[in-house]
């Protein structure tokens, strides 16, 4: 079964440009998450999207960042315009459906660096 | 509030003795524990979980953790370690009533042969 697909791996920008992150989650998996990882931190939800309907975004900073799954499946993760604090490793994962049981699976993340 | 403690920054082994990387939590109502290995440059790889049943559960790559209600732990735990099972590992809760899950800050482990 294939992973969380997450695509690029590693972007590098200046601030003030923008940038957008894709995601494809396993398949079959109703729940897409995505989190933003500060190097040796835990991860912290930004955004959390049940088949296309956001039911969780109380965590992402909306005056830059936007997130979107228009088909139920695949989702992008857009900054505009990024800062120097957003420099981190963006994670898209996904679960089978929305219950506290379920496991989360990652992707291999989105390496960030604004300079 | 619920919340996740991870009470060590770093955990230092030889290789090929028992490891344990600890983890606490607070929640109201049952929880449900996850474990996941970060290695470097990687995403994040679930290990186990606790749900409900047998306090002691079994994961990949050789790891176990143990479910203490009262002492409410979920402590991982490995009878040998290898040099390869050093990352960062990360302990999270859910409580049944509530879907958000909580992280703690991470463990490093460090296997040294």
């Amino acid at each position: 079964e294939a992973g969380v697909a997450q695509s690029p791996r590693y972007k590098i920008i200046e601030k003030r440009q923008s940038v957008a992150f894709w995601c494809n989650p396993i398949s079959g998996h109703a729940t897409l998450y995505w989190y933003q990882q500060i190097l040796g931190q835990g991860p912290k939800l930004l955004i959390q999207f049940q088949n296309n309907g956001v039911v969780d975004d109380s965590q992402l900073p909306k005056d830059r960042f936007s997130a979107e799954r228009l088909k139920g499946v695949d989702s992008t993760l857009k900054i505009q315009p990024a800062k120097l604090e957003d420099s981190a490793v963006y994670l898209c994962a996904s679960s089978l459906v929305r219950r506290a049981r379920d496991t989360i699976y990652f992707g291999e993340g989105s390496w960030l660096t604004v300079v | 509030a619920q919340s996740v403690a991870q009470p060590e920054d770093q955990v230092n082994v030889a290789e090929g003795n028992p490891l344990t990387v600890k983890c606490t939590y607070s929640v109201s109502g049952n929880p449900y524990l996850f474990w996941y290995v970060q290695y470097p440059n990687r995403g994040l790889q679930f290990l186990l979980k606790y749900i409900t049943g047998d306090n002691l559960v079994k994961g990949s790559y050789g790891f176990e953790a143990e479910f203490n209600k009262s002492q409410t732990s979920f402590h991982l735990k490995k009878p040998s370690a290898l040099v390869s099972d050093s990352a960062l590992y990360f302990c999270a809760v859910r409580a049944n009533s509530n879907y958000q899950l909580i992280w703690g800050a991470g463990t490093k482990l460090i296997i040294k042969p």
